[in-house]
């Protein structure tokens, strides 16, 4: 089964909004990072928070990791159209050298 | 440019037949990875490799293998065992380690059937 679920599954919004993607997961972690993907293309790494973090920013990128709630939320603010693609978590588990979880994903659409 | 290369971009299997699908990095990485992604789906770990010589199974192994015979390469090959194999496969690397650091990622083979 996934580690990570992400939540809404598919977003629409319009250019200018913020967008919130939340992910949940099962077990233990060492971090938690959450990957973008435009269609037919490869994933690319936006931001890793450490279990011992709270919350983690990098330009209009902000994550918040609640591991009492095993959850963590995605914002993104003043959305763009590029911003269109799929947004993935993925978990790094204790014990597990190496192996990230993926979840299934959330489509962000970005309304010009 | 430093980076992960894919190849071919697609990919069509015949029935029965065994085909080998290319990774490549310039990242000095120790660690490389394929997963498996099914449209609306999440990624799934089909084999990593830590070092040079070294891989294991990851949660959906079977019907694959492969190699790692350099630091850069590191095929994957779908056989005829696998009997559903279109999907987007995507390669991966990372610096290594204990602590699950962020993955590099190619731009993908696309297989299909015939």
């Amino acid at each position: 089964s996934q580690q990570g679920e992400e939540d809404p599954q598919a977003l629409s919004i319009q250019e200018g909004e913020n967008a919130t993607m939340n992910c949940s997961y099962k077990t233990s972690i060492n971090n938690l990072q959450w990957y973008r993907q435009n269609s037919g293309r490869g994933l690319v790494h936006l931001i890793l928070i450490r279990s011992n973090e709270r919350e983690k920013h990098s330009g209009r990128l902000r994550v918040t990791l609640d591991t009492s709630k095993k959850s963590s939320s995605l914002l993104i603010t003043a959305s763009r159209a590029a911003d269109t693609a799929s947004y993935f978590c993925a978990t790094g588990r204790r014990g597990a050298t190496n192996k990230l979880i993926f979840g299934t994903g959330t489509l962000l659409a970005v309304q010009p | 440019d430093g980076g992960i290369t894919q190849s071919p971009k697609y990919l069509f299997r015949k029935e029965g037949q065994n085909v080998t699908l290319s990774c490549e990095q310039n990242l000095n990485h120790d660690a490389m990875y394929w997963y498996r992604q099914d449209p609306g789906q999440g990624l799934r770990l089909i084999y990593y490799s830590q070092i040079v010589n070294d891989f294991q199974k990851g949660d959906i192994a079977e019907g694959y293998s492969v190699s790692r015979e350099k630091k850069e390469s590191f095929p994957l090959t779908v056989t005829s065992a696998q009997k559903n194999p279109t999907a987007f496969y995507l390669c991966a690397s990372s610096s290594g380690g204990v602590h699950n650091e962020k993955l590099f990622f190619g731009s993908g083979t696309q297989l299909s059937v015939l």
